[in-house]
């Protein structure tokens, strides 16, 4: 079975600091695919990136930067210089091919000015 | 990225009417599109797969009377809430990838539906 954990339900952090959000998966698949989406208050959901199994290259976007790590399963995102308009919540997904997205419980961060 | 549009944002609907959610994927052409559910403060679930031309595949759990989706063209699948109960209010959020893309998975901005 596949699963997504999150095992942070919630961060508050001060503006500027940089933050971490965990994101660990269980699949038996050889193939798959990480997501991390963020859901502001508004409720859309934003795709921040993918990344499938065979590619481990670390990759950052601007303030934000993903760590993938297949020997502990962890798909890490971390935030640098975090700002109030990052409040949101983030949630981290995995899809093995069979086109249904899990989804882990979310992280909310709050960033206080 | 491909844009998927969701209407209407917010209803709401009295006890034991019915709601129609569209989704429409609007620059892209989609055999598979996806509903989920969310609860405050709770992670999205998946309710069933919509298949353009055929009968959507239902999550374990999920009441395909009551929740009826159609796909009848490749840009545009609905979902029909039936007899409207107040623990029916939630969030509703479609998705649909783009076949002749990647993986992504792009959704819609939400359905927050609430029955009084």
């Amino acid at each position: 079975a596949q699963k997504v954990t999150q095992a942070q339900t919630e961060i508050s952090v001060v503006e500027k600091e940089d933050v971490t959000l965990d994101c660990v998966y269980e699949t038996r698949d050889t193939t798959y695919y990480l997501f991390w989406y963020k859901q502001p208050p508004s409720g859309e959901l934003v795709f921040l990136i993918r990344r499938n199994s065979f590619d481990e290259q670390n990759e950052i976007s601007g303030r934000y930067s993903w760590n993938f790590q297949k020997s502990t399963s962890s798909f890490n995102f971390t935030i640098t210089a975090s700002q109030v308009v990052d409040s949101a919540v983030y949630f981290c997904a995995l899809t093995s091919g069979t086109d249904k997205l899990i989804f882990g419980t979310g992280t909310r961060l709050q960033v206080f000015p | 990225g491909a844009v998927v549009s969701q209407h209407p944002s917010w209803v709401i609907c009295k006890s034991g009417t019915s709601v129609k959610i569209e989704c429409r994927s609007l620059d892209f052409q989609a055999t598979t599109m996806f509903w989920y559910r969310q609860f405050p403060k709770q992670s999205l679930m998946l309710m069933a797969t919509s298949n353009e031309g055929s009968k959507a595949t239902y999550e374990q759990g999920v009441e395909k009377d009551k929740f009826l989706i159609n796909h009848a063209s490749l840009t545009l699948s609905t979902l029909t809430v039936t007899s409207a109960h107040p623990e029916d209010s939630s969030f509703y959020i479609c998705s649909a990838r783009d076949p002749g893309g990647a993986t992504e998975a792009f959704f819609g901005q939400g359905t927050r539906l609430t029955v009084v």
